[in-house]
């Protein structure tokens, strides 16, 4: 059981560029999240998919997509990376009215 | 919108002495409280959650935190800390009508030899 996974750990884009981050989630949870980690502002939502086939932006969607590709994976693309875009970057998946399980983190550098 | 503030970005505590980490909630309706901690370089670790009931909930690794409505606070305990409670403390809140968490800024905690 290996919970939620993301991949890849580490990535360095140049400005411009293209990128899937991938997601998956083994528990059969119902909702799945993007989030962003930057300094002293704690997790900021992306996007969420509250079901398969189903997605919602969050907070800060621009400059993002996503796709819910199956109740297991949910992706994140970044059509065009901008250095502001420089975050870690956390999946996670949960039951409706239950707690979020996260996964350990792509650490995300644009150049 | 439901928003989290937790006042204390840093402290330092000494091994063996108690912890509290404040954490003031802003929402209209009784919120779903939570408390993550995240080690450097992890993803977030549930260590408690409050929804209804008892007012004081306790926690994974000794943490124990408690829901004051009149306060609109939720702040997280320990009675003695360890060197392994190093680690950065989070506080959210999520609404009974999407269940989409707002967290805050977090607390960085040092501990002492």
């Amino acid at each position: 059981n290996a919970g939620v996974t993301q991949t890849p750990k580490f990535q360095v884009l140049k400005t411009g560029q293209s990128m899937t981050l991938q997601c998956a989630q083994d528990m059969n949870h119902n909702s799945m999240y993007w989030y962003r980690q930057d300094p002293g502002m704690g997790l900021r939502l992306i996007y969420y998919s509250a079901s398969e086939g189903t997605t919602d932006k969050g907070e800060v969607p621009n400059g993002y997509n996503v796709s819910r590709l199956n109740k297991r994976e949910f992706s994140l693309r970044l059509e065009s990376a901008a250095p502001s875009q420089t975050s870690v970057y956390f999946c996670a998946s949960s039951e409706v009215s239950d707690e979020q399980f996260f996964g350990p983190g792509t650490r995300l550098t644009v150049l | 919108a439901q928003s989290v503030t937790q006042p204390d970005i840093h402290i330092t505590v000494s091994e063996g002495a108690s912890l509290e980490l404040r954490c003031n909630y802003s929402y209209g309706a009784t919120p779903y409280l939570f408390w993550y901690v995240q080690s450097p370089g992890q993803g977030l670790q549930l260590l408690l959650k409050y929804f209804s009931g008892d007012t004081l909930v306790q926690g994974i690794k000794g943490f124990e935190a408690e829901f004051k409505r009149s306060q609109s606070s939720f702040n997280l305990r320990k009675p003695s800390v360890h060197w392994s409670d190093a680690a950065e403390y989070f506080c959210a809140v999520a609404t009974s009508n999407d269940y989409k968490l707002s967290f805050g800024a977090g607390t960085t905690v040092t501990v002492r030899a």
